[in-house]
């Protein structure tokens, strides 16, 4: 049984790149959670899925952000026009929405992204 | 708007020390549930516990043992007889529903020395 697995695990890019990262969650886990953690902070939830539509995302979330899980499977996220600000890991976490332990998040390793 | 606080950034302590973690949240919320999550030094975050705004309950698991008070609106977090291997950042979390997203609060760096 793998658990969630992150794409690439680090990226180094210069301002004004974009980049996307990859999410593949647990198998069958509907749930599909991004969250942005920096240095000495807690994760900062961005965006859900529930299958392969997003219901919610958050006000951290700028227009240069855009996230997709087409077939309600894996998840990517785009940032566009990076800016050093972006500089963070970003967490990916899927659950299920029925079961025991349905409310359990199991988080992937992160993808830590250094902008220059 | 949800809150959550841990106001200790790091507690040091010697192995077999117990040691507590506060957390104090705010939320206008009547169904509520609180996390404690762990992130060891290579990163991932463990999941420990969940509660709900309901169970008053304390729970005991193993050397691990939570204490849950509404009232004060707080959910703190105890470990027995430290151990070298708790070594780690904590985050307390809540969400408006069972598998909602997540408010973390910013973590406690424990660090248990042998």
């Amino acid at each position: 049984d793998t658990g969630v697995s992150q794409n690439p695990r680090h990226k180094i890019t210069k301002r004004g790149q974009n980049v996307t990262f990859r999410c593949d969650p647990i198998s069958e886990h509907n749930r599909l959670y991004w969250y942005r953690q920096t240095l000495g902070q807690g994760p900062e939830f961005l965006t859900y899925f529930q299958n392969e539509a997003q219901l919610e995302k958050s006000r951290l979330l700028s227009d240069r952000f855009s996230a997709e899980r087409p077939k309600g499977s894996f998840s990517t996220l785009e940032i566009q026009r990076t800016e050093q600000g972006d500089s963070a890991m970003y967490l990916c976490a899927s659950s299920l929405t029925s079961g025991a332990s349905s409310y359990e998040q199991y988080f992937g390793p992160g993808t830590r992204l250094t902008v220059t | 708007a949800q809150k959550v606080t841990q106001a200790q950034t790091e507690i040091s302590v010697v192995e077999k020390e117990d040691v507590t973690l506060d957390c104090v949240y705010e939320t206008r919320d009547t169904t509520y549930y609180l996390f404690w999550y762990k992130q060891p030094p290579s990163g991932e975050l463990v999941f420990l516990i969940r509660r709900n705004s309901f169970d008053e309950q304390n729970e005991i698991s193993g050397r691990y043992s939570w204490n849950f008070q509404k009232s004060t609106s707080s959910f703190n977090f105890t470990i027995t007889a430290s151990q070298v291997v708790d070594s780690a950042v904590y985050f307390c979390a809540l969400s408006p529903d069972s598998w909602g997203k997540l408010q973390f609060g910013a973590g406690t760096q424990v660090v248990v020395t042998p």
